[in-house]
């Protein structure tokens, strides 16, 4: 069964510091990836998708297919960075008509001063 | 403006009764969802539908029904068969093989 793991429910790091947030998935074929981000008191939207392999708001994320990986990552965390995360999976071969989206149950990150 | 709305944003519901979640987008998407998203447990699927009268059920479909008579809108009715229906709801629109859109989310609180 395809599966999103995020491992870490909270990450606390102090401004400045590097970030990694974890993401794992299982899935046979060739999955889409995504990180989402709901900042609070803010609707819950897309940060970055592993197709586009660009960098937004200083985060990156790389696929390793190797380890089933998909980890969020910026050198320097902010203090607005400070939000829910959530890994997500589409499934891309033999799907169909159900491409829906599988989530991960999200990382709190908090960025202390 | 496009985008997808949801309305009330907040919502009471006595214990016994049925209400009724809004969703509408303008945003001439095909597929959409609802989810319930509770403290530690993520986004739970509820129900998606990927075509106008179409729908199926999702991770935690009972004690739900919904509807897609239109393509703009796909209300969620929250019965009284749901156990614990005190949640934050979340509807998201997308095309296929592109990122999903949300609304603001629905607190719904059993009174």
């Amino acid at each position: 069964a395809q599966r999103v793991t995020q491992p870490e429910k909270l990450l606390s790091v102090f401004k400045g510091a590097p970030v990694e947030l974890k993401c794992n998935y299982s899935y046979s074929g060739s999955p889409e990836l995504f990180w989402y981000v709901q900042y609070s008191r803010q609707r819950l939207q897309l940060l970055l998708r592993h197709i586009s392999r660009e960098s937004i708001k200083g985060f990156t994320a790389d696929l390793n297919k190797g380890e089933t990986s998909f980890h969020l990552k910026k050198p320097f965390a902010q203090e607005e960075d400070s939000a829910m995360y959530y890994c997500a999976l589409i499934r891309t071969r033999n799907a169909g008509n159900n491409r829906k989206l599988i989530w991960g149950l999200g990382t709190s990150l908090a960025v202390n001063p | 403006d496009g985008g997808i709305t949801q309305s009330p944003k907040y919502l009471f519901r006595k214990e016994g009764q049925n209400v009724t979640l809004s969703c509408e987008q303008n945003l001439n998407h095909d597929a959409m969802y609802w989810y319930r998203q509770d403290p530690g447990q993520g986004l739970r699927l509820i129900y998606y539908s990927q075509i106008v009268n179409d729908f199926q059920k999702g991770d935690i479909a009972e004690g739900y029904s919904v509807s897609r008579e239109k393509k703009e809108s796909f209300p969620l009715t929250v019965t009284s068969a749901q156990k614990n229906p005190t949640a934050f709801y979340l509807c998201a629109s997308n095309l296929q093989n592109t990122e999903a859109f949300f609304g603001q989310g629905t607190r719904l609180t059993v009174v």
